[in-house]
């Protein structure tokens, strides 16, 4: 299908980690990326990886690509208060991968 | 230096009119790309452009349309209006064209309501 899959609803203690997954279509996306949206604000790119890579880090993100499964995660360390927000992976697809295709979007909340 | 900009921020619309969403690009950026957000869901392909060409369409209908100014801001409009286009409609640019560095800069977005 077309479709990239996010499971809708994550909630985690204020210093554990967040492990956010998605499912992706088209395998021959270049970048996969995570963007975040804060209520009333637009989004911002998080980190995005490369599709030959299988492990990207960057301070407290971690993502991980299973190619094969088309799977994407991204693991948020030490998570705090100020992460709380909607989380949406995205493919890139088009012919220049110029049309970016986001998941469904998952609402992330740190309890104090 | 000022990020990207959408106008108006928030309108109402009723069914069967016509609309027309603005957006200015970061200085410097020649790719604008447009996206639809309803309630609930992610981000919605529906045009980019790429030096005032149309490079990519979502699976939108006709009566969307967008067109990029030689200054590289850039218009969507939406004739005939239904209830299903209540959205915000998130403006995107970009350096380039393509995914080459990953990053599309998004404003805040356009809220519009039809009733």
């Amino acid at each position: 299908g077309e479709d990239v899959e996010q499971s809708l609803f994550l909630s985690v203690r204020e210093g554990d980690s967040s492990v956010i997954n998605c499912t992706y279509t088209d395998s021959s996306s270049t970048y996969l990326y995570w963007y975040k949206q804060e209520p009333g604000a637009g989004l911002q790119l998080l980190t995005y990886i490369f599709s030959n890579m299988d492990m990207k880090q960057d301070q407290r993100l971690t993502v991980l690509l299973n190619k094969k499964d088309k799977h994407l995660s991204l693991r948020i360390a030490d998570t705090q208060t100020g992460d709380s927000a909607i989380y949406f992976c995205a493919e890139s697809r088009g012919f220049t991968g110029n049309q970016f295709y986001f998941g469904t979007g998952t609402s992330l909340t740190v309890i104090p | 230096d000022a990020g990207v900009t959408q106008s108006p921020t928030h309108l109402i619309k009723t069914r069967g009119q016509q609309v027309t969403l603005r957006c200015s690009p970061i200085s410097g950026h020649k790719s604008v790309s447009w996206y639809q957000q309803v309630l609930g869901q992610g981000p919605q392909f529906i045009f980019q452009y790429y030096e005032k060409e149309e490079r990519g369409r979502g699976n939108f209908p006709d009566r969307f349309s967008a067109r990029q100014f030689p200054n590289y801001s850039s218009e969507l409009n939406v004739n005939a209006l239904l209830l299903g286009d209540s959205a915000l409609y998130l403006c995107a640019s970009s350096l380039v064209q393509g995914a080459v560095t990953g990053e599309l800069f998004f404003g805040e977005g356009s809220r519009l309501t039809v009733l």
